[in-house]
């Protein structure tokens, strides 16, 4: 059973074009995130929802629009896409409260903009 | 399988003292990144400090440096002159050349004034 899934793992597409990532987890998490990867290998946040409620909003060009139809779910939609949005970007979920905040991510999906 | 062992679930240092986090990992790879990710109240995963495997020297960014063992695969984490703003949960993960990521389930760090 996979905790947190993301579709597609692989994405390439031309400059320009419009395009969306699947985020879904099965955990009953009421908290998911985005992260991109840079070239550097870390995770940078991106956004946050809780219960469906934006909550962090990082310094992100508004290209880039989540969307979270239910709690299980945060997609990631990018318009007019540009070189630079190569990368590799994670979802991830986590349940607040409790001792651990540990958070559970996706496999990541790779992004390649031509 | 990759894993990472944090053994300490909850730290205390008096500020201003140094303290070191712990962290042990597992990994059939050769060529991997480690990682100490800070996690504030807000919960979002903030980057600490980064260690390429194959790169000897500890990485070292202000008052956070990291001891690497590579041969005892042990990846420890040293905060000098701790400030209350240090306080959160720390997280070690270890990332391999496909990006499957695995991190350690966290130290929650207490700084007390």
């Amino acid at each position: 059973d996979t905790a947190v899934s993301q579709t597609p793992k692989y994405l390439v597409t031309q400059m320009g074009n419009d395009k969306s990532i699947k985020c879904e987890q099965n955990l009953g998490h009421d908290t998911m995130y985005w992260y991109k990867q840079d070239s550097k290998k870390f995770l940078k946040i991106m956004f946050s929802y809780n219960n469906k409620e934006l909550i962090i909003n990082e310094t992100v060009p508004n290209r880039f629009s989540p969307k979270s139809p239910d709690k299980a779910h945060l997609n990631l939609h990018i318009n007019s896409l540009e070189l630079g949005d190569s990368a590799v970007y994670f979802c991830a979920s986590s349940q607040p409260g409790g001792v651990y905040n540990e958070q559970f991510f996706g496999p990541g999906t790779r992004l390649t903009v031509l | 399988a990759q894993t990472v062992t944090q053994s300490q679930p909850e730290m205390s240092v008096q500020e201003a003292e140094t303290v070191t986090l712990s962290c042990t990992y597992d990994t059939s790879e050769s060529d991997y990144y480690l990682f100490w990710y800070k996690q504030p109240p807000s919960r979002q995963m903030i980057l600490v400090i980064r260690q390429e495997a194959y790169k000897q020297q500890n990485a070292t960014e202000n008052r956070f440096s990291v001891n690497f063992q590579k041969a005892a695969k042990s990846f420890s984490l040293k905060i000098s002159d701790s400030q209350l703003g240090d306080a959160a949960m720390y997280f070690c993960a270890c990332m391999n050349r496909d990006d499957k990521i695995i991190f350690g389930k966290g130290t929650r760090l207490h700084i007390l004034p």
